[in-house]
């Protein structure tokens, strides 16, 4: 399975800032994703994000909200703009493999 | 919003007991399904999977059931260990490439 890192592993911000995280594959892969994790919740998917086009939003997420980079097919970046405290989550980075989904470790955010 | 339920948000488990951790999903189309692990402070990892045409499927300790009558999936772990200890997602794959991911189960291991 591919090792994803994924940085950082958590942050606490002040409300109105933006945080941007960065999510590094060991190979390469067509397609990355974003998923937020609320507190003792599910995964939701934010985002699909494709090397060389814009990300692709889920029904309630958006790009000035989560702006997302794809630069290669080994990196992804997700911005967490403007944030106030009902953004304190855990957010992911993956990749597909042969059998679904590997994680990075995710980024562990607190809006204060 | 779409979603593939648990009904149990904690379950507790003696250690050397067989753990039973159950799913619905709500998309009689879908073919394919994943079971993962999330311990604390990580990513969930992949456990088992199973495709539709499958009634069961074994692993490490580990048994997959899909009842594609109710829409229920449910994991078994044989002779639960301390490390067992996690949340476990059922996943159901929509279209090529999403996942819709339950809402998870909290396995407490008891010594």
């Amino acid at each position: 399975s591919a090792v994803i890192s994924q940085k950082p592993s958590r942050d606490i911000c002040q409300r109105g800032t933006s945080l941007t995280i960065q999510c590094q594959v060991d190979s390469q892969v067509t397609m990355m994703f974003w998923y937020r994790q609320q507190p003792g919740q599910s995964l939701t998917l934010i985002a699909t994000a494709n090397q060389g086009s814009e990300a692709t939003y889920e029904s309630g997420f958006v790009i000035d909200k989560f702006p997302i980079s794809r630069p290669n097919l080994t990196f992804s970046t997700l911005t967490v703009s403007n944030m106030s405290p009902e953004d304190s989550s855990i957010y992911l980075c993956s990749a597909i493999r042969d059998s679904g989904y590997t994680f990075g470790s995710g980024t562990r955010l607190t809006v204060v | 919003g779409e979603s593939v339920g648990l009904h149990l948000p904690t379950l507790s488990v003696q250690e050397g007991d067989n753990s039973i951790i159950n799913c619905a999903y709500s998309n009689s189309a879908s073919d394919y399904f994943i079971w993962y692990k999330q311990e604390s402070g990580k990513g969930p990892q992949f456990i088992i999977d199973i495709r539709s045409n499958m009634d069961k499927r074994q692993g490490q300790r580990v048994t997959v059931l899909l009842n594609k009558t109710v829409k229920h999936l449910s994991l078994q772990i044989a002779a639960t260990q301390p490390g067992d200890s996690a949340v476990y997602f059922c996943a159901e794959k929509r279209g090529t490439y999403k996942y819709i991911f339950g809402t998870g189960t909290r396995l407490k291991v008891l010594a």
